[in-house]
């Protein structure tokens, strides 16, 4: 089945600084590629996803990027902010479900 | 559009009892999925419903854990006899088609 890899486990950065979290995934056929935030006791929350069709897209401060051939993708924070902190998680579609990475818990530290 | 239900939103049972979780999935949304979560760790998929149907439950214990999604009503998912080690957050969420899932609020579980 799918396994998803997502590094680093913890991210601690300076606030207005760039953050960086890298999956890779084994199902070649995999063909979704959701992020997920969530803030402790909270749901889990999709902030940005992609399609095997698109090699990076953006959305304000986020990008994703995806890159089929070496079945990983990333996602960029940029101008990182306080209220960025928390879990992120990435994850793929295995056959008819979604495979989570492990996590990765982002500190802004102002 | 209200978003995914799921109540109640904390739950405390003793050993032995029946955990029943409910999930009401956003509104024209027909598939189903639970996940569980252990403090400090990830999603880890337990099942995948359709209305009337159960289309994946590889990430289910075959004992005491069943998971049902009616024609009318919520999807319901059932612990029988619970133990310590179900104490967990469980998460439903929905989707229009297989893709985008969208999260409820949880269900946490306390087994004393």
């Amino acid at each position: 089945g799918e396994n998803v890899e997502q590094h680093p486990s913890t991210l601690s950065v300076q606030e207005g600084d760039s953050a960086v979290i890298k999956c890779t995934y084994s199902d070649s056929a995999s063909n979704y590629f959701p992020w997920y935030k969530q803030e402790l006791g909270k749901r889990p929350q999709l902030i940005i996803d992609i399609r095997s069709n698109v090699g990076e897209k953006k959305d304000q401060r986020i990008a994703v990027t995806l890159n089929k051939t070496a079945k990983h993708f990333s996602l960029h924070i940029t101008e990182t902010q306080p209220e960025d902190s928390a879990v992120y998680f990435c994850a793929s579609t295995g056959f008819q479900k979604l495979v989570f990475g492990t996590g990765t818990r982002l500190l802004v530290s102002p | 559009n209200a978003g995914v239900m799921q109540n109640p939103r904390h739950l405390v049972r003793r050993r032995g009892q029946e955990a029943r979780l409910r999930c009401s999935p956003m509104k024209g949304h027909s598939h189903v999925y639970w996940y569980r979560q252990l403090p400090e760790e990830g999603l880890k998929f337990m099942v995948y419903l359709q209305k009337e149907n159960i289309i994946d439950e590889s990430g289910m214990p075959k004992e005491r854990f069943s998971a049902e999604f009616p024609k009318e009503g919520p999807s319901i998912l059932r612990i029988q006899q619970v133990v310590r080690g179900d104490s967990a957050a469980y998460f439903c969420a929905s989707s229009p088609a297989k893709e985008t899932q969208y999260f409820g609020p949880g269900t946490r579980l306390l087994v004393l």
